[in-house]
């Protein structure tokens, strides 16, 4: 079974949209992390936010958001105003501390088109 | 350095050659990280490196992938008689996590990638 899932593998919007990115994880450890990354055309990744799992706290930044919610299992990723330059693939993962050394599982990745 | 650099940035070789991917992990960073990359697949985790020692390879896929790093900087990926089925992109990550739970998950920083195509 994933242990992260982004069951969205590809979202289209136009320009100026909303849009919610779902992430879904699975662990039994009570001390993880959360995180996204984006994955531009380019192709390097670049780290958007770190989430602990003791902080559901959500949190704004800009025209992002993050909804961290334990209940559901779930931290999802919202783009407001959507814009070209948000097209990419976005990643979500999670690092345990039972692995050990809190190496990342990633999930498969959604990839945003936002269209002019 | 900087960022993560890694090299080849693109390699296209026949099947049953081996290649070698470098990376070179940003300065003082401790901990390093090798990445796949399949179409669709998301993240494969390859390998970690704390230090020179490699507390974590259960990602390597087959015996034909090895790894190492070198003075807790740059590492080598290798991969043997290559296969269709290795092309992907081979990605390293490094950073400042030193290997204490109680530290905490640390960012990770990416490089580009190394684009493996075997014919």
């Amino acid at each position: 079974a994933q242990k992260v899932t982004q069951a969205q593998t590809e979202i289209s919007v136009v320009e100026k949209e909303d849009v919610t990115l779902d992430c879904v994880y699975e662990t039994r450890d009570t001390t993880y992390y959360l995180f996204w990354y984006k994955q531009p055309p380019s192709g390097e990744l670049v780290f958007l936010i770190r989430r602990n799992s003791f902080d559901e706290q959500n949190e704004i930044s800009g025209r992002y958001s993050w909804n961290f919610q334990k209940s559901t299992s779930s931290f999802n990723f919202t783009i407001t105003a959507s814009q070209v330059v948000d097209s990419a693939v976005y990643f979500c993962a999670l690092s345990e501390a039972g692995r050990g050394s809190y190496i990342p599982t990633f999930g498969r990745g959604t990839s945003l088109i936002v269209h002019p | 350095g900087a960022g993560v650099s890694q090299s080849p940035s693109n390699k296209v070789t026949e099947k049953g050659k081996d290649v070698e991917l470098r990376c070179d992990p940003i300065s003082g960073h401790t901990a390093l990280y090798w990445y796949r990359q399949s179409l669709g697949q998301g993240l494969e985790f390859l390998i970690y490196f704390q230090g020179n020692s490699a507390p974590d390879k259960s990602g390597l896929p087959s015996d034909r992938f090895s790894a190492e790093r070198t003075g807790g900087s740059v590492s080598t990926l290798t991969i043997q008689r290559t296969q269709q089925e290795d092309s992907a992109v081979y990605l390293c990550a490094s950073s400042s996590f030193s290997g204490g739970l109680l530290s905490g998950a640390n960012v990770l920083t990416f490089g580009a990638g190394s684009r493996l195509t075997v014919l």
